[in-house]
This record gives structure tokens, C-alpha cells and sequence, in this order.
């Protein structure tokens, strides 16, 4: 079935230094959607992106999608304390599938930052 | 996005007994989906839910453990039954809203003892 790798599984940083997490599926993916989940909280949805090659930003936070449609990359510039939490990037599971359905979780980047 | 109401958020059961988890969507959605969540670890999809059909679920999960009611396009439940302690754990539902990806609901904290 469908896997979704995410590394590193954790990240130590100082404050103000950059953040990268990395998402490998094994299958193309019609879209993939990143979520952070604050500790003692709930997944919140960041983003979806659909298109080969894609990049968008939010603030501090700038997305990618391969060009393959099949990794994808979640980059924090300058993090703060309020970064904080577990980086989760999910795609639809199965084939043609959309965001109405099913979705397979890579493991999570657990982010921590010392101020 | 969806607001989902989930209840309880924590619940301390001893083993045998069964609890049932609830939430309500804001507005009608089709499918909403059941997960559980280890302490650090990632989500993994117990059953999606339809309304008017029987759920489905992913391998490793059956109805006898895990029986599922969705009796309207607002409100699903799940219930944990016949309660070990290996499934202490967090239980979240959560509903697909297109470009705006997934809403979870609050989540559900289960100690068993």
C-alpha cells in the first residue's frame, strides 16, 4: 500500500535558526497537505498543494511540491518559539483520489526551539 | 472550515467496558473519518464513516472492536469496546473540506486501567 516517509522524525533548533522537513511518498500524489499539531492539540491544516513544482509561502512557512508530484518540503525561516509542535504532511490514499477522501499521514517532524 | 464538536476530551475507563466518542459537523458532510493517535506518534485511519451504509474499515480494525453509527450528515460516533490498555490512546474524527483540507475534531484522550 501507499507509504508516506517524513524526515527527521525530530528537529532541536535555536531560535531564529531555519527549519526543513522533508515528505517521500511512494506512490504520485494528486495533491499533499501539510498540518501542524501544537502539543496537547489537534492537527490544524497549513496547505494543500496540487501542482508539479509548486511553491507557496504563509509568512515564515514556504511549501514545496517535487516535481514528480511525489516529495514534498515544509521550510521555516527564522523559527520562533510558537513553531513549536509536530509537522505532519498527508496525501490522498489510493488512486484518483481526492480531498473528500482518505488520507495516509507521514510520521511527523516534532519541531522544538530553545529560545 | 467545519467546526467539529467532539466529546468527551479525556475519559479514564476501566478495562472491559466500552466507551463511545461522539462529533458533530457544523454543517452536512459525506464522509467523516475515525483515527487514533499513540503519544507522539503519527494519526492512523480506523474506519471511514458514510451515512446510510455501513462503515469501512482499515486493516487491522473490525466492527465487534470498533462499531461505528452515522445516523445523519452531522453526527457520527465511535465506540470503543470491550477496553484494554493497549488502547489508550488519542481518537480524533475529522471531515474533508476540499481545498481547505481536513477539520479535526478536538480529539479524545482514553486511559484504560
Amino acid at each position: 500500500g501507499q507509504q508516506v516517509m517524513q524526515i527527521p522524525q525530530y528537529q532541536h533548533v535555536q531560535e531564529g535558526e531555519d527549519f526543513t522537513t522533508y515528505c517521500n511518498s511512494s506512490t504520485t500524489l494528486s495533491n499533499i497537505q501539510w498540518y501542524k499539531q501544537r502539543p496537547g492539540g489537534h492537527p490544524v491544516f497549513l496547505i494543500q498543494l496540487v501542482k508539479s513544482g509548486e511553491v507557496k509561502k504563509q509568512k515564515r512557512l514556504t511549501f514545496q511540491f517535487g516535481e514528480a508530484k511525489k516529495n514534498s518540503s515544509l521550510h521555516i525561516t527564522a523559527t520562533q518559539t510558537t513553531d513549536v509542535g509536530t509537522y505532519f504532511c498527508a496525501g490522498p490514499s489510493g488512486t484518483g483520489g481526492t480531498s473528500y477522501g482518505k488520507l495516509t499521514f507521514g510520521q511527523g517532524t516534532i519541531l522544538t526551539v530553545h529560545p | 472550515s467545519a467546526v467539529i464538536s467532539q466529546k468527551p476530551s479525556r475519559d479514564i475507563c476501566q478495562r472491559g467496558t466500552s466507551l463511545t466518542i461522539q462529533c458533530q459537523v457544523d454543517s452536512q458532510v459525506t464522509m467523516m473519518f475515525w483515527y487514533r493517535q499513540q503519544p507522539g506518534q503519527s494519526l492512523t485511519l480506523i474506519a471511514t464513516a458514510n451515512q446510510g451504509s455501513e462503515a469501512t474499515y482499515e486493516s487491522g480494525f473490525v466492527i465487534d472492536k470498533f462499531p461505528i453509527s452515522r445516523p445523519n450528515l452531522t453526527f457520527s460516533t465511535l465506540t470503543v469496546s470491550n477496553m484494554s490498555p493497549e488502547d489508550s490512546s488519542i481518537y480524533l474524527c475529522s471531515v474533508g473540506r476540499g481545498d481547505y483540507g481536513y477539520t479535526f475534531g478536538s480529539g479524545t484522550r482514553l486511559t484504560v486501567v
